[in-house]
């Protein structure tokens, strides 16, 4: 099967710009996952989907940063506007109903000058 | 206090040798499980192997087992029989409650892999 896809892979930007993210999870996932991993740090959840609504979002800096997953498929990640400490990988992940496991796309590597 | 602790930023092991990488959690919760993902260089996670705080045995997958010592609330993973491949970033997770909950990871110990 396919796995989660995210595109672009790579974004550079300057500060106070705009940059959208989008991910395919993998078919039949319910569950989507926004992770944002600092250099050096393990990745932390910015946002989680069941279907097309939210289930936590409660580390999601929702003056710049917002979500969205239509039709409970693919989701896009949007920051506006960008700042320096912004610069991150941007992981997508997704999981089964019924499994514990999430299964992570390649991410997004976003560089804000 | 973080939830996830890996005190180890650094391993070195040689090819063939076994390595054991540290995990310790703080949890509350008595319905909890643990996840260790490996990161290569290219950046996507890999799931290696998950252990749930109700199992009675320790988790196995191939080459990679879960030493869970719940009394001191530690998760180490081995690695048996290295490869060079195996050199990558390690990331300990826990997810707590009985949901399909979301995952805390700690800092990451990079492995490297020597012939």
């Amino acid at each position: 099967e396919a796995g989660v896809a995210q595109s672009p892979r790579y974004k550079i930007i300057e500060k106070r710009q705009s940059v959208a993210f989008w991910c395919n999870p993998i078919s039949g996932h319910a569950t989507l996952y926004w992770y944002q991993q600092i250099l050096g740090q393990g990745p932390k959840l910015l946002i989680q989907f069941q279907n097309n609504g939210v289930v936590d979002d409660s580390q999601l800096p929702k003056d710049r940063f917002s979500a969205e997953r239509l039709k409970g498929v693919d989701s896009t990640l949007k920051i506006q506007p960008a700042k320096l400490e912004d610069s991150a990988v941007y992981l997508c992940a997704s999981s089964h109903d019924r499994s514990y496991e999430q299964y992570f796309g390649p991410g997004t590597r976003l560089t804000v000058t | 206090a973080q939830k996830i602790t890996q005190t180890q930023p650094g391993m070195f092991v040689q090819e063939k040798e076994a390595v054991t990488l540290d995990c310790t959690y703080d949890t509350s919760d008595p319905s909890y499980g643990l996840f260790w993902y490996k990161q290569p260089s290219s950046g996507e996670m890999i799931f290696l192997i998950y252990q749930g705080s109700y199992d009675q045995q320790n988790a196995t997958e191939g080459r990679y087992s879960l030493n869970f010592q719940k009394a001191r609330k530690s998760a180490n993973l081995v690695i048996s029989a290295s490869q060079l491949g195996d050199s990558a970033m390690y990331f300990c997770a826990m997810r707590e409650g009985r949901g399909y909950s979301t995952l805390t990871f700690g800092k990451g110990t990079m492995l490297l892999v020597s012939p």
